[in-house]
């Protein structure tokens, strides 16, 4: 199995719920975020994402929200299917110049039939 | 098809053997890194490179090498693996203004006994 799950937080939903995964992020500067899933044996893979000029942003069944003032960032799944059951990591960019994304530890999603 | 290439997905070796993971990009990014990826800790960077011969220690360094000769590839090396170095790593390239995505490679498995 996949050793990135054995401490993290789980949250566990039915098929067909709505999901609401949330990520605190530290440094008030940072002007760039993502989310990424990552499903067993691979890769952390881009879902969305979203710039601090913004306090919401949709895309396929997913949704982003963002909070400046409490520093938090939400992703939202509507109709979650078997198939969304990963490790979902949020990311800030805390250099305005260039790269410099810094990780979440990740929320475990498990979607039960 | 756009990706990032690691190699081997799988090792297994002994302390003080010198290995090399290999990485991969096809999308003429200038940014590449290299992470790991423990237990509760969540993706660390080790090291970083804004482009050719440029490159820079992330948050753990200790330990490993890389090399950036060309702009597609970015080597991790460790000169004398120890047991505290088995992991999970991912190695990523993005274009080098902030507030890109990044691309994740499948990653590769490290034990050292």
């Amino acid at each position: 199995g996949e050793s990135v799950g054995l401490h993290l937080p789980t949250l566990s939903v039915q098929e067909g719920d709505n999901s609401i995964i949330n990520c605190a992020y530290s440094n008030s500067a940072s002007d760039y975020f993502i989310w990424y899933k990552q499903e067993s044996g691979k890769g952390p893979q881009f879902i969305i994402d979203i710039r601090s000029n913004m306090d919401k942003r949709q895309g396929q069944r997913v949704t982003v929200l963002l909070n400046k003032t409490v520093k938090h960032l939400s992703l939202q799944i509507a109709a979650t299917q078997p198939g969304d059951s990963a490790v979902y990591f949020c990311a800030e960019n805390r250099d305005t110049g260039f790269q410099k994304l810094v990780f979440g530890t990740g929320t475990r999603l498990l979607v039960s039939p | 098809e756009a990706q990032v290439t690691q190699n081997p997905r799988y090792l297994i070796t002994v302390t003080g053997k010198k290995l090399t993971v290999t990485c991969s990009q096809n999308m003429n990014h200038e940014y590449m890194s290299w992470y790991r990826q423990d237990p509760g800790l969540g993706l660390r960077q080790i090291y970083y490179s804004m482009n050719v011969e440029v490159t820079d220690k992330g948050d753990v360094p200790e330990g490993y090498k890389v090399s950036r000769k060309e702009k597609r590839n970015f080597p991790l090396i460790l000169e004398s693996p120890s047991p505290n170095q088995t992991s999970l790593y991912f190695c990523a390239s993005s274009f080098l203004l902030g507030g890109t995505e990044a691309f994740f490679g499948q990653g590769t498995r490290l034990t050292v006994v």
